[in-house]
């Protein structure tokens, strides 16, 4: 069975530094792996997903993970955080032949000024 | 498309009260998702439809909740008797094909209290 651990419940960055939220999963199959965002009092939104292509994913706002099979790992990353990127952020692995997905626990992103 | 809808937005009820969600999915999406997210627990899946049939309900926490899908357009998530413990936010959400690698669409949610 799969599984997804994030690392980190809480990250603070400062305005324009980098962004590394991090993500670990365990599957016995190549899977897909996805980060979801929440902006307060929002629904989920897909930022980026992995899915057997390019080991290196770009999303929406200037974010981008990096597949890595030999460290079991998807981190998330942004050279430049905004004020805008608080948020949470679930990282979620699936297997095609399973029709399941799993979130991790979510990372909440503070920004301070 | 004005994405996956959600009534009412915020609930406030009293134990042992019967409590209904309605969701909306985006027009052409197969699959419906109710999920279920607490501060303790985090983002749970509760139950998922295919083609508005139910496929796997096995993360419905016990038999005051069921959930029904009458036609592609309308789903419900009902808690009778609704206890404090299922105070959370609840979400549902959509996607159009296999949902395991398909973009999942959330809606706003619904956050329900249970006094």
């Amino acid at each position: 069975a799969q599984s997804v651990t994030q690392l980190g419940s809480h990250v603070s960055v400062s305005e324009g530094a980098l962004v590394l939220l991090r993500c670990n999963y365990s599957s016995s199959v190549p899977p897909y792996l996805f980060w979801y965002v929440q902006y307060p009092n929002q629904g989920l939104q897909l930022l980026l997903k992995y899915t057997s292509a390019a080991t290196l994913v770009k999303g929406i706002n200037g974010f981008e993970a990096e597949f890595k099979k030999s460290e079991t790992s998807f981190h998330l990353t942004k050279p430049s955080a905004h004020m805008s990127d608080a948020a949470e952020y679930f990282c979620a692995v699936s297997v095609p032949v399973d029709d399941k997905i799993i979130f991790g626990k979510g990372t909440r992103l503070h920004i301070l000024p | 498309d004005a994405g996956v809808i959600q009534s009412p937005r915020h609930e406030v009820t009293e134990m042992g009260q019967e409590v209904t969600l309605r969701c909306k999915p985006i027009s052409g999406h197969d699959y419906l998702f109710w999920y279920r997210q607490t501060m303790m627990r985090g983002l749970e899946l509760l139950i998922y439809f295919n083609n508005n049939v139910p496929i796997d309900d096995s993360g419905m926490p016990e038999d005051r909740f069921s959930a029904k899908m009458p036609n592609a357009s309308f789903s419900t998530l009902k808690i009778q008797p609704s206890e404090p413990r299922d105070s959370a936010v609840y979400f549902c959400a959509s996607s159009f094909r296999q949902f395991s690698t398909d973009t999942q669409y959330f809606g706003p949610g619904t956050r329900l209290t249970v006094l």
